[in-house]
């Protein structure tokens, strides 16, 4: 069936290095993705997102990639620091809906190693 | 400051008991949202409003009961009758539908 998944549910990285956190979707009318933080006990705080018009989108140490050949969605976080430990998690708009159905994977739980 | 404020932070439920989660927020959006988060699982939608005094169920609506009649509040009743109530409940809310969500800071809901 259709999903939005992760490749990995866990994740160490040493400070300072770079993360991916990758996500794949399954359906190739999805028009819209969202990337999201959450830290234990709290709720998910907004990181980036990207249409399915691009390819890439960049913000503050982070940068989204939409690979739609492939239905492959990945968040890059550079130099990461201690304070990026949580989970990440990918939603997808999944075409048509009748409402704002937006589609949550698992999450994938990075740790940063100082 | 603006934002999404959820209340309260811990709810405690006897069997037999309906309780209501509060949601405001004052981002002056249209759409609000109730997400239920169960450990290893991803967010599930309960109910959905795009505007005042209209909701949708979302994927698992039994058991729960919404009402929206100001813009700014949508509150959740978790009632008797949602067998297994445990969860982390989220507010979320958007300008429009179909557009980016703003979450809540959550309320756990245990059963004594």
């Amino acid at each position: 069936g259709e999903s939005v998944g992760l490749h990995l549910p866990t994740l160490s990285v040493q400070e300072g290095d770079n993360s991916i956190i990758n996500c794949a979707y399954s359906n190739s009318a999805s028009d819209y993705f969202i990337w999201y933080k959450q830290e234990s006990g709290k709720g998910p705080q907004f990181i980036i997102d990207i249409r399915s018009n691009m390819d890439k989108r960049q913000g503050q140490r982070v940068t989204v990639l939409l690979n739609k050949t492939v239905k492959h969605l990945s968040l890059q976080i550079a130099a990461t620091q201690p304070g990026d430990s949580a989970v990440y998690f990918c939603a997808e708009n999944r075409l048509p809906n009748t409402g704002n159905q937006f589609y949550f994977g698992t999450g994938t739980s990075l740790t940063v190693i100082p | 400051d603006g934002g999404i404020t959820q209340s309260p932070k811990y709810l405690f439920r006897k069997e037999g008991q309906n309780v209501t989660l509060s949601c405001e927020q004052n981002l002056n959006h249209d759409a609000m949202y109730w997400y239920r988060q169960d450990p290893g699982q991803g967010l599930r939608l309960i109910y959905y409003s795009q505007i005042v005094n209209d909701f949708q169920k979302g994927d698992i609506a039994e058991g729960y009961s919404v009402s929206r009649e100001k813009k700014e509040s949508f509150p959740l009743t978790v009632t008797s009758a949602q067998k297994n109530p445990t969860a982390f409940y989220l507010c979320a809310s958007s300008a429009r539908a179909n557009e980016k969500l703003f979450f809540g800071s959550g309320t756990q809901l245990s059963v004594l």
